[in-house]
């Protein structure tokens, strides 16, 4: 099937707006984890959801960040209040979870330019 | 906390060489996973190879290995008759054992395949 997709491609937005980003997982994925790609910086943990446990919001930057998981598929990263320093590449990535650790996919990234 | 490091940002190698990735990494757990995943730059993060720390064995993927040495927390990557197409950024990974949990990525290491 399909890999990991992620909606838009890339994002131009003036500072002070908010944004959404959005991943769709792999099909019967139930692991789904958000990171941030800073030039320079690597990547970053930003939220995490497993199955239908409370999201593990620890790498949250900020109170302006907050992320959703519809139906257990579907995900939103909102960031409200764009910030320069919110430019990033933003990668969604989901696993299989079988009670082992197992690979995480990764989509293509949202580039977000806030100007 | 964990901590991955890749001491080389960036390296070369000439078409059909071979060429090692470095990347060291800190953490007080004896079970975890180690990754290094490939990102060319079409941003897509694709997973080269994984690595349980419970086998001795170094895992093969084709024409990359890894030189997993426990005791001194090394994990690098050993690409062999290196292919235009493995220029890219190579990040290297942890993972905790106990279920699926956030990655902690390395800064990364350029590498460019030279014809």
């Amino acid at each position: 099937g399909a890999g990991v997709s992620q909606s838009p491609s890339n994002k131009v937005t003036e500072k002070g707006k908010d944004v959404e980003l959005r991943c769709d997982p792999i099909s019967g994925h139930t692991a789904l984890y958000w990171y941030r790609q800073s030039l320079g910086q690597g990547l970053e943990f930003l939220i995490y959801f497993q199955g239908n446990s409370a999201p593990d919001k620890s790498g949250l930057p900020s109170d302006r960040f907050s992320a959703e998981r519809t139906g257990g598929s579907v995900s939103t990263l909102t960031i409200q209040r764009t910030q320069q320093e919110d430019s990033a590449v933003y990668l969604c990535a989901s696993s299989l979870q079988l009670g082992l650790p197992d690979t995480q996919y990764f989509g293509p990234g949202t580039r977000l330019t806030v100007l | 906390a964990q901590t991955v490091t890749q001491s080389q940002p960036e390296m070369s190698v000439q078409e059909a060489e071979t060429v090692t990735l470095s990347c060291t990494y800190d953490t007080s757990e004896n079970n975890y996973y180690l990754f290094w995943y490939k990102q060319p730059p079409s941003r897509q993060m694709i997973l080269v190879i994984r690595q349980e720390a419970y086998k001795q064995q170094n895992a093969t993927e084709n024409r990359f290995s890894v030189n997993f040495q426990k005791a001194a927390k090394s994990f690098s990557l050993k690409i062999s008759d290196s292919q235009l197409g493995d220029t890219a950024m190579y990040f290297c990974a942890f993972m905790k054992s106990g279920g699926n949990t956030p990655l902690v990525f390395g800064k990364g290491t350029r590498l460019s395949v030279i014809a």
